[in-house]
């Protein structure tokens, strides 16, 4: 089946720095979606992207969508200490195809 | 602002025990999702439904059960309880085939 390679898969960072992660597949995607789970809740969408390329603003958050369709990053500019938690990437290859998690990073925020 | 519920949020069966984790959506979204998350993985679809009436399954089917009798609710069974199932449990709706989704808080299960 399809696979997503998520790193790091954790992070320890000082508040106010930026922070990037990336998720790799071995396929293309047609859709890539990033969420956040805080503990003990369930995962909150934060960006969704649609077409390769596409770069796409939340707040602080940035989310791009690659050229080759097979990757996707975030970055999170001038963390603050409720960035703490774990970032899912999931891609979606079109049609009845499933919704592909990666396995998470973890972000730990150092006030 | 209900969105998805889930019921229970915590849980420890006995080997071999069943039971029914609830889960409802306020949103009229057809389309619902049943996943598990074991420590340092990511999500895995257990099932899903496209509307009241289908079901399919997903990734890691066994041992799990579904019914959607009405758009707002999709339970997911448990029959014969297995300490492989202990994980976290999320239930998830969306508007749309396999894209933006919402997620219930989770149920923790533990089968001792």
């Amino acid at each position: 089946g399809q696979q997503l390679n998520q790193s790091p898969q954790s992070m320890f960072i000082q508040e106010g720095e930026d922070v990037s992660m990336n998720c790799t597949s071995s396929s293309i995607f047609n859709t890539w979606l990033w969420y956040k789970q805080e503990p003990g809740e369930g995962p909150v969408l934060l960006i969704a992207l649609y077409k390769a390329g596409e770069l796409t603003s939340n707040g602080r958050l940035t989310a791009q969508f690659g050229i080759t369709r097979k990757d996707s990053f975030l970055n999170i500019s001038a963390s603050i200490p409720s960035d703490v938690g774990i970032y899912f990437c999931a891609g979606h290859s079109g049609g009845y195809q499933k919704v592909t998690f990666g396995t998470g990073t973890k972000l730990q925020v150092i006030p | 602002n209900a969105g998805v519920t889930q019921t229970p949020k915590f849980r420890i069966l006995k080997i071999g025990q069943s039971m029914t984790l609830q889960c409802t959506q306020d949103m009229n979204h057809n389309y619902m999702y049943w996943y598990r998350q074991d420590p340092g993985m990511g999500l895995k679809l257990i099932y899903y439904s496209v509307g009241a009436g289908i079901t399919d399954k997903g990734e890691v089917p066994n041992g799990y059960n579904v019914s959607r009798s009405t758009t707002e609710d999709f339970p997911l069974r448990l029959e014969l309880a297995a300490p492989s199932q202990t994980s976290v449990y999320f239930c998830a709706s969306s508007a749309q085939r396999n894209t933006e989704a919402f997620f219930g808080q989770g149920t923790r299960l533990t089968v001792v």
